[in-house]
């Protein structure tokens, strides 16, 4: 059981527009900056999203986050097949630790 | 650019201890947090903790018992040591770099850490 909560699996068509919840809590998103992860099959994790809505340099801007309240969102538009992969929420817990989401599969249809 | 390279035994016995080390190319280890993540077969992200190039550490409260990480910053190396493993301790370990701090709002800290850069993982089975 993850302390931050993602759907299991999204899809959508290409060209389409998906987003990705991530849900926490005061203990972590609420007070924390969120980071964003995309892994593609058998590769390690890469930074999409860092502070809740950067981008590091080389990630297209058609990845975006965003923080409201206890919650974040991954919005990624003009779907791509090289998009399939697991995307992961992340932040700073006042456990002092790190957690993340379970993982949420994008598949494009 | 940054690089970092994971090594050690693919496979570690149980009750034996799991030992890693990573080692940072084209930068200094100097500066940053570094973290060790890793992932189950089949599962999620777990983080195991972190340390800073000054020595100091945080992990994983679930695991801190049986976690000790550190820096070797001659080598710009640091390296994980994990204790009394299982078979629950097969997974694919990363080395991540995370740079990690806070901003000040109010009266409030807002913390922010993340893994920029990241190894390619190295798998560690434990069985007898």
């Amino acid at each position: 059981q993850s302390v931050l909560t993602q759907p299991p699996s999204v899809s959508a068509a290409p060209g389409q527009k998906v987003t990705i919840s991530c849900s926490g809590s005061s203990s972590n998103i609420g007070n924390n900056y969120v980071s964003w992860y995309q892994q593609l099959p058998g590769t390690a994790p890469k930074l999409l999203i860092y502070e809740n809505n950067k981008r590091p340099s080389g990630i297209p801007d058609r990845f975006s986050g965003s923080k409201s309240g206890t919650s974040a969102t991954l919005g990624i538009t003009g779907l791509q097949t090289g998009d399939e992969a697991d995307y992961y929420c992340g932040t700073w817990d006042s456990s002092l630790s790190v957690v993340f989401g379970g993982g949420t599969k994008l598949t494009v249809l | 650019q940054v690089q970092l390279q994971e090594s050690g035994p693919g496979l570690v016995k149980p009750s034996e201890t799991l030992s890693l080390t990573c080692t940072v190319s084209g930068g200094s280890i100097s500066s940053y947090y570094w973290s060790w993540i890793r992932q189950p077969p089949g599962k999620g992200l777990e983080w195991i903790g972190y340390i800073y190039y000054s020595g100091s550490t945080n992990y994983n409260p679930s695991l801190k018992s049986r976690v000790t990480i550190s820096v070797d910053t001659s080598k710009n190396q640091f390296s994980l040591k994990l204790s009394s493993v299982t078979a629950a301790d097969t997974a694919v370990y990363y080395c991540a770099r995370a740079p990690s701090g806070y901003y000040v709002s109010g009266s409030s800290n807002y913390f922010y850490y993340y893994m920029d850069v990241w190894g390619k993982g190295t798998t560690v089975t434990v069985s007898s």
